[in-house]
């Protein structure tokens, strides 16, 4: 299966702790984005790469989020100093540029 | 700002009746529009698009049809079955964005 996938499927940590998720795209796709989806709404945008750039950040929501794409392949999303906020399922989707996005399975955090 | 609106669920259908999950978006410009659709723990699948005014996307017997001119782009399938009981997302984005824009879902229960 060549889709999009995100590890861990399932996170836990404790509070005040960092977390890192991964993300493979699709290998072909240039364009990766971030989502957090918490219960019973819509996912929200985050970020997004073109290739290594990361063109859009604004809408992390702190100082505590940090997304990289090194080589312009997979991507990670760091959370710093956790909180029970920051519970919900981040997702990671590709495209190639003005295409539809591909989402993967979703990595979903709790903060305890 | 842009947006999109859908009906409230959950949807709650016997097996075999017909299904209509309305949809409308707020935009400047004329977007692409996309259903998809989200299973218990999964992340978001493609189930249809349509990229111009009077397109009709279809797919595993769903079909939207573009409206632009009451901006919408309703979800119908003649004749629904258990395995279609899930989460719905009407989605949107423009060809000069980056981002998909979300509904808030709707939740469809079908029942034996």
């Amino acid at each position: 299966d060549t889709g999009v996938s995100q590890n861990p499927r399932h996170k836990i940590t404790k509070r005040g702790q960092n977390v890192t998720f991964r993300c493979d795209p699709i290998s072909e796709h240039n364009r990766l984005y971030w989502y957090r989806q918490t219960l019973g709404q819509g996912p929200e945008f985050l970020t997004y790469f073109q290739n290594e750039a990361q063109l859009e950040k604004s809408r992390l929501l702190s100082d505590r989020f940090s997304a990289e794409r090194p080589k312009g392949s997979f991507s990670t999303l760091e959370i710093q100093r956790t909180e029970q906020g920051d519970s919900a399922m981040y997702l990671c989707a590709s495209s190639l540029v003005s295409t539809e996005a591909f989402f993967g399975q979703g990595t979903r955090l709790t903060v305890v | 700002g842009d947006s999109v609106t859908q009906m409230e669920g959950p949807v709650t259908l016997s097996e075999e009746a017909f299904l209509t999950i309305n949809c409308t978006y707020t935009a400047t410009g004329y977007p692409s529009l996309f259903w998809y659709v989200q299973y218990p723990g999964e992340g978001l699948q493609l189930l249809l698009k349509a990229t111009k005014a009077d397109d009709k996307g279809s797919n595993k017997g769903f079909e939207a049809t573009y409206r632009k001119e009451t901006t919408s782009f309703h979800l119908e399938k003649g004749s629904v079955q258990v395995s279609d009981s899930a989460v719905y997302f009407c989605a949107f984005w423009m060809d000069s964005s980056y981002k998909l824009i979300f509904g808030s879902g709707t939740r469809l229960l079908v029942r034996p």
